[in-house]
């Protein structure tokens, strides 16, 4: 069974403070993704990676940055976290760019 | 953009009924439309896919519908039972390309 980790299932950050969420998948999947989850919006891809260190922009980059330094692993990254990045995250993994994605169990991050 | 279109956001059922979710997507060249099940505190999983060549599959109680013509398709859940509360999300792929996603919909089967 495909099995993707996020390391934390709730984070309370204050405004200001950089935030670290990490993900890890163990089916050597070549791409990841970060998406948010907010209520009637649905999920909005922040960022995706195709390969160790590559990533590209999804529709709402602004605000995060992503690292992918080992295949298995994809962090999101909040330089300044503000009150409106207060959401659900969710990390996914899949084979190829279309495929059927797995995903984690997310993160509830409230910043205050 | 939101290319994939879901109705209605929630939806309230009897247990024992019919649940019916549709989207309707823009871009043609989509070729995979994957329906995601959420459970609370849980990550979104695959319930049931259908690629364009077929008009219907069926899964158990689950049954996407297609109609390429409409540019729609659509989740039935038969026999709907507590335990399917949960939010379900359409999608659509193409090729090496990125799935993207409609809003949800937040289904309640009542006992």
């Amino acid at each position: 069974d495909v099995k993707v980790t996020q390391s934390s299932r709730y984070l309370v950050k204050r405004t200001g403070e950089k935030v670290f969420l990490e993900c890890v998948q163990d089916m050597d999947h070549e791409n990841m993704f970060w998406y948010r989850q907010d209520p009637g919006l649905g999920l909005r891809l922040i960022y995706f990676s195709y390969d160790v260190k590559m990533k590209e922009k999804g529709d709402i980059p602004e605000g995060y940055s992503v690292s992918r330094e080992k295949k298995e692993r994809f962090s999101l990254i909040l330089e300044s976290a503000s009150t409106n990045q207060t959401s659900m995250y969710l990390c996914a993994s899949s084979r190829d760019r279309g495929d059927i994605q797995y995903f984690g169990a997310g993160t509830r991050l409230s910043v205050l | 953009q939101q290319q994939v279109k879901q109705s209605p956001q929630s939806l309230i059922v009897q247990k024992g009924g019919i649940s019916i979710i549709n989207c309707a997507y823009e871009n043609t060249a989509f070729d995979y439309f994957p329906w995601y099940q959420q459970f609370p505190g849980k990550g979104p999983a695959l319930l049931i896919a259908i690629r364009p060549d077929v008009s219907e599959k069926k899964e158990g109680r689950f049954t996407i519908s297609f109609n390429k013509s409409a540019k729609q398709f659509s989740l039935h859940i038969m026999d709907s039972q507590p335990g399917d509360s949960a939010t379900y999300f359409c999608a659509a792929s193409m090729g090496n390309n990125d799935m993207r996603f409609g809003a949800g919909t937040r289904l309640t089967v009542k006992p």
